[in-house]
């Protein structure tokens, strides 16, 4: 299986908007609509921001929001704060056999 | 939220076996698709395994499929990864979590496996 594909880094100014792309193919993100967002500060476990493209978990800020077009999924972040300073690691569903993929991760750097 | 436990990490030779626990609480496991996430050093995720929730099933990356079984026992809400003919690039922490839709909702707080001689 290959690894859904991020750009390794993204940055932005506290405040504004920033958006972390995830790119795969039909037979993961452009199949289902199961792709979701996990944040990990350093020495952290992962935590679920988005889920089902767009859906967020209570609990996580409407700062963060998620979509798809094609086979290319995103993550956006408005209102940019410090504490959203982590690595961003996109998943999708593959299929039967492949089950889940991760994204390879994208540290966002708040400036 | 669950609360996963794992236990049985260490230092492993190219080649050798491992056996990976998990104690699960705080939710009804028995009812719960359980899977096994890895994150080598300074790496990203990547998805191991998962199994259903009676056991009937699993699914695997390809990078470990012959080498690793992922088994459960749910009178012990325990779920459990044998690793054998381990590879250096097995290296990682291995997370036990919960999954529901493809969606990863409880996190462990990982056992460090180290290959190597």
């Amino acid at each position: 299986q290959s690894a859904l594909t991020q750009p390794p880094s993204a940055s932005g100014s506290p405040g504004q908007s920033v958006t972390i792309s995830c790119t795969g193919t039909s037979s993961d993100i452009g199949g289902y609509n199961y792709v979701s967002w996990y944040q990990q500060h350093p020495g952290k476990v992962p935590k679920l921001m988005i889920y089902e493209v767009s859906k967020r978990p209570s609990g996580v800020p409407d700062r963060f929001s998620g979509s798809k077009s094609g086979n290319t999924a995103s993550l956006t972040v408005s209102g940019l704060q410090a504490e959203d300073e982590a690595d961003y690691y996109c998943s999708s569903y593959a299929g039967f056999n492949n089950l889940v993929v991760f994204g390879g991760g994208t540290k966002l750097t708040v400036l | 939220e669950g609360h996963l436990v794992e236990s049985g990490g260490g230092l492993v030779q190219p080649g050798g076996s491992l056996r990976l626990s998990c104690a699960a609480s705080g939710f009804i496991f028995s009812h719960t698709y359980m899977s096994w996430v890895r994150q080598a050093p300074g790496k990203g995720l990547e998805w191991v395994g998962t199994i259903k929730q009676d056991g009937s099933e699993t699914s695997y990356v390809d990078s470990v499929k012959g080498r690793f079984t992922i088994s459960r026992d749910n009178a012990q809400d325990s779920l459990y990864l044998q690793m054998n003919s381990l590879r250096v690039e097995d290296t990682a922490v291995y997370y036990c979590v919960t999954e529901s839709w493809y969606v990863i909702h409880s996190w462990g707080q990982g056992t460090l496996v180290t290959v190597s001689s």
